[in-house]
């Protein structure tokens, strides 16, 4: 079993609706980031959380240490948004990074 | 301020030579961490290195791979005798300081094994 797991897979939307993407760890971290990687490969950090909620945008981040699990919402999602959105957690007493699978967001007009 | 800079962007090698990717952080970012992502695969942590040092190799292969951050410079992972399975993207990721700081990644090197 992955250290990091994230769901959906793949998720499909229309223009306009509420999304929701899931990522489940399994060990002590002391923050979780949220990436996004575009078709053309490039990767960009949207959040690094180490507690509670964090809002950019139509983007937010939550995250809950206890039950170790946290959510990425897309409020009124656009095309544009159509990326792979990774979770990735940073281990306890580690800099590395260990990466989710990703869910790969499809955003149809 | 220029993000993190790598080149090149895309290198082909054939079966036996030697690859060298390149990565210039972010100004006044000491700390550097490679990750590598497989053809269909996530995204899998390779080494952390500050200026000089190599702090954390756990995810390098034992053999044909080396990474180095000079103290002038960039960061240079080198593979030699590359094989067809080391084709993949390369991203390099700095930050400023250890610990709570956001890891800034570059647009990765993506290098194909003929």
């Amino acid at each position: 079993k992955n250290e990091v797991e994230q769901s959906p897979q793949n998720l499909t939307a229309q223009e306009g609706e509420f999304i929701t993407i899931n990522c489940s760890y399994s060990v002590g971290i002391s923050a979780l980031h949220w990436l996004q990687q575009h078709p053309g490969g490039g990767i960009v950090s949207l959040f690094m959380l180490s507690s509670g909620k964090k809002k950019h945008g139509r983007l937010i981040a939550t995250i809950n240490i206890q039950e170790k699990h946290s959510s990425l919402h897309i409020t009124a999602s656009h095309p544009r948004d159509s990326a792979v959105y990774i979770c990735a957690v940073r281990v306890t007493g580690a800099q590395k990074l260990v990466f989710g699978q990703g869910t790969r967001l499809t955003i149809n007009p | 301020n220029a993000g993190v800079m790598q080149n090149p962007r895309h290198l082909v090698r054939r079966r036996g030579q030697e690859a060298r990717l390149r990565c210039s952080p972010m100004k006044g970012h000491s700390h550097v961490y490679w990750y590598r992502q497989l053809p269909e695969e996530g995204l899998k942590f390779m080494v952390y290195l500050q200026k000089e040092n190599i702090i954390d190799e756990s995810g390098m292969p034992k053999e044909r791979f080396s990474a180095e951050f000079p103290k002038e410079g960039p960061s240079i992972l080198r593979i030699q005798q590359v094989v067809r399975g080391d084709s993949a993207a390369y991203f390099c990721a700095s930050s400023l300081w250890d610990r709570k700081e956001t890891q800034y990644f570059g647009p990765g090197t993506r290098l194909l094994v003929l």
